[in-house]
C-alpha cells in the first residue's frame, strides 16, 4: 500500500540557513502529495501540496517537486526563520484521497 | 470561519479507567477523522466517517475504543479501559469529502494514562 518515509530529525539550523527535509514515497498511480506542518500548541495545517508528477507546491517561502523519477518530495526554503520551528508531515492519501497517511514527522528548531 | 473544535485539551487518567474526546468539526464538512499521534510518530488513522456512517475503522482497537457520529455532525471517540499506550494526542479532522485530499485538523487532545 501507500507509503511515506520522512528523513528523522531533529534538524536544528540558524536562521537564514537552508532547509531540506527529506521526503520518499511509495504508491500505486500517482496520487496527489502533502506537506503539513504542526506548530507549537496547535492542530495540523496543510502547508503544500502537489496534485501531479512534475508539480511544485509551494507556500510561506517553502517548495516542494512532486518528482516520479525519484519517489520523492522534498521541502525546501532558502532562508528559515526563527517562526518556522515546528514539526514537519509529509502524507499521500490511500485507498484515494480522502484518507491519509503521514511520515513519522521531522522537527526542525531554528536558532536566531 | 470556525476551525475543527476539539475538548478536552489535556486529560491525565489512571489505567483501566474510561475517558471520552469530542469534536466539532467546520461546518458542512462531511467527512470526519480520528487519528491517533504517539509522541515522536506520525499521526495514525483510527476511524473515518461519511456524514454519519463508519467508511474505515479497520485500526480502531474494538475492545476498548469506540466512536460515534450522531447526525453527522459532532463526534465523540471513547476509550475504556484506557491503558498505559493509550497516551497520545487524539486529533480530530474534518474535510469536505471530495476528492481534494485537504484535511483540517483541530488541536487535538492530549491524554495521559498513568
Amino acid at each position: 500500500g501507500n507509503s511515506v518515509t520522512q528523513m528523522e530529525g531533529p534538524v536544528t539550523l540558524s536562521e537564514e540557513a537552508f532547509l531540506t527535509i527529506n521526503c520518499t514515497y511509495t504508491a500505486t498511480g500517482y496520487p496527489s502529495l502533502f506537506w503539513y506542518v504542526q506548530y507549537p500548541g496547535e492542530g495540523l495545517q496543510l502547508l503544500l501540496k502537489a496534485t501531479k508528477a512534475d508539480d511544485k507546491g509551494s507556500n510561506k517561502g517553502f517548495e516542494a517537486t512532486y518528482r516520479k523519477e525519484t519517489t520523492s518530495f522534498h521541502l525546501e526554503k532558502g532562508s528559515v526563520q526563527v517562526s518556522d520551528s515546528a514539526v514537519y508531515f509529509c502524507a499521500l492519501p490511500i485507498q484515494g484521497a480522502q484518507k491519509l497517511v503521514f511520515g513519522q514527522g521531522t522537527r526542525l528548531t531554528i536558532n536566531p | 470561519e470556525a476551525g475543527v473544535a476539539q475538548s478536552p485539551r489535556y486529560k491525565i487518567i489512571e489505567k483501566r479507567q474510561s475517558v471520552a474526546f469530542w469534536c466539532n468539526p467546520i461546518s458542512g464538512h462531511a467527512t470526519l477523522y480520528w487519528y491517533q499521534q504517539i509522541l515522536g510518530q506520525g499521526p495514525k488513522l483510527l476511524i473515518q466517517f461519511q456524514n454519519n456512517g463508519v467508511v474505515d475503522d479497520s485500526q480502531l482497537p474494538k475492545d476498548r475504543f469506540s466512536a460515534e457520529r450522531l447526525k453527522g455532525v459532532d463526534s465523540t471517540l471513547k476509550i475504556q479501559p484506557a491503558k498505559l499506550e493509550d497516551s497520545a494526542v487524539y486529533l480530530c479532522a474534518s474535510s469536505w469529502g471530495s476528492n481534494t485530499g485537504e484535511l483540517f485538523f483541530g488541536e487535538g487532545s492530549r491524554l495521559t494514562v498513568l
